[in-house]
């Protein structure tokens, strides 16, 4: 059963660089989409933008100009960078398998504030 | 504002069949297929239902899925105090080239 486990820094000032990584386990890696999905404190999932097999990336209009999706399958991983982050883009992240996920990391809080 | 629409909430009793439903337009829901999430409290969401009506194994057979032109719906029958979670549909959309969630819809169980 293929496991997904993220880390990555929980507390971040403004202007600061989200960093975050999904390792996967116990399961293929290449061939699948990768995507991130974030959740604002008592909202609804969002989704960031994903990663297709193929190396090609596709983010959320509304955070694209901020927002790096990158994969290393030499170590079977995924990786977040969203750049000068507000309090507005304080949420759980998610990594998923797929573009619509079927496997989920257990999530990662992220708080900013000053 | 999600693109999916879902009630806010939902409510049954233990035992009860509850049905929660899922709005989109042609171009999610009338041209790709549906999944359905189940998201306890504090935990991440979890795979209840794909391609509109599959079971991911492990999944119990008292949730099921159906679709039907821009709507789906998931139902949940026998419904236990475990249940009480929120629930989210999803499906790729055409126009957007991404991913499309409802906004959620809790359940409680009375």
């Amino acid at each position: 059963q293929v496991q997904l486990q993220q880390w990555g820094a929980g507390q971040l000032k403004p202007s600061e660089t989200l960093s975050l990584t999904c390792g996967v386990f116990d399961g293929f890696f290449t061939g699948y989409y990768w995507s991130w999905v974030r959740q604002p404190p008592g909202k609804g999932l969002e989704w960031i933008g994903e990663m297709d097999h193929g190396g090609n990336a596709n983010y959320n209009p509304s955070l694209k100009s901020r927002v790096t999706i990158s994969v290393d399958t030499s170590k079977n991983q995924v990786s977040l960078k969203l750049t000068s982050v507000t309090a507005a883009d304080t949420a759980v992240y998610y990594c998923a398998r797929g573009r619509l996920g079927d496997h989920w990391g257990q999530g990662t809080l992220v708080t900013v504030s000053s | 504002q999600s693109v999916l629409t879902q009630s806010p909430s939902a409510s049954g009793t233990p035992g009860q069949r509850v049905t929660i439903s899922c709005s989109g337009s042609s171009y999610n829901i009338g041209s790709n297929t549906v999944n359905w999430y189940q998201q306890l409290p504090g935990a991440a969401p979890k795979l209840l239902i794909y391609s509109d009506w599959r079971r991911p194994s492990g999944v119990p057979d008292r949730f099921s899925g159906s679709k039907s032109g821009t709507s789906a719906s998931l139902a949940i029958s026998g419904l236990q105090s475990e249940d009480e979670a929120d629930y989210y549909c999803a499906a790729l959309d055409d126009s957007l080239n991404a991913p499309v969630f409802g906004g959620g819809t809790k359940l409680t169980v009375l």
